[in-house]
């Protein structure tokens, strides 16, 4: 099964908004609610920021938020901040009892 | 305060083996599902296992089916992963995660340092 389809990269200014994209099939993004966002540092684990499409943990900005049509998904930042720049995965559940990634998209912001 | 350490990576030859351990403290172990992601160096996240809180429900990616078996000690808050026929597709960090709430289903809110596995001859 193919990973998630995520755009390599995306750019932003300081205080823009940038909304990244995560297309999955109707097995796995257009099945369930169960995306979820990690923020991954270089050097460093990723950091869950978002699941249940638009659920955010204790202690993540609300400038993250998220949303999900049919087979697609995104993650939109918000007031786009130098700490920001990362590369960004997605994740969704299947209907094969398993969890599929998406590529990952680097943000820069600039 | 949380912490996944994961130990067991190293060089292993094309066709071996290798067993990860993850030494989980700092929450209620035996509540929660844990699954094994890896990262190829450079590269995108994978999923590879998950295994439930009790242990009665395993699941693998269809890459490494087969060739790893996932298995936990709820006593010891500890869980493991078995590679074997291995190949140099292997090569990646393996992180031991925990899942926020169901099986697959939150996320994963805890993640270790990885330990890196590389298979070469």
């Amino acid at each position: 099964h193919s990973a998630l389809t995520q755009p390599a990269s995306v750019s932003g200014s300081p205080g823009q908004s940038v909304t990244i994209s995560c297309t999955g099939t109707r097995s796995d993004v257009g099945a369930y609610g169960y995306v979820s966002w990690y923020q991954q540092h270089p050097g460093q684990a990723p950091k869950l920021i978002l699941y249940h499409v638009n659920s955010r943990p204790s202690g993540v900005s609300s400038r993250f938020s998220g949303s999900k049509s049919g087979i697609t998904a995104s993650l939109t930042i918000s007031g786009l901040q130098a700490e920001d720049e990362a590369e960004y995965y997605c994740s969704s559940y299947t209907h094969y009892s398993s969890l599929l990634f998406g590529g990952g998209t680097k943000l820069t912001v600039l | 305060e949380v912490l996944l350490v994961e130990s067991g990576g190293g060089l292993a030859q094309p066709g071996g083996s290798l067993s990860l351990s993850c030494a989980v403290s700092g929450l209620s172990f035996r509540n929660f599902a844990m699954s094994w992601v890896r990262q190829a160096p450079g590269k995108g996240l994978e999923w590879v296992s998950a295994i439930s809180d009790s242990g009665g429900n395993i699941y693998y990616a269809d890459s490494v089916k087969g060739r790893v078996t996932i298995s936990r000690v709820n006593s010891e808050n500890t869980v493991y992963l078995q590679m074997k026929s291995l190949r140099a597709e292997d090569t990646a960090f393996y992180y031991c995660v925990k899942d926020q709430y169901d099986i697959l289903e939150s996320g994963f809110d805890y993640w270790g340092r990885g330990t890196l596995v590389t298979v070469s001859s």
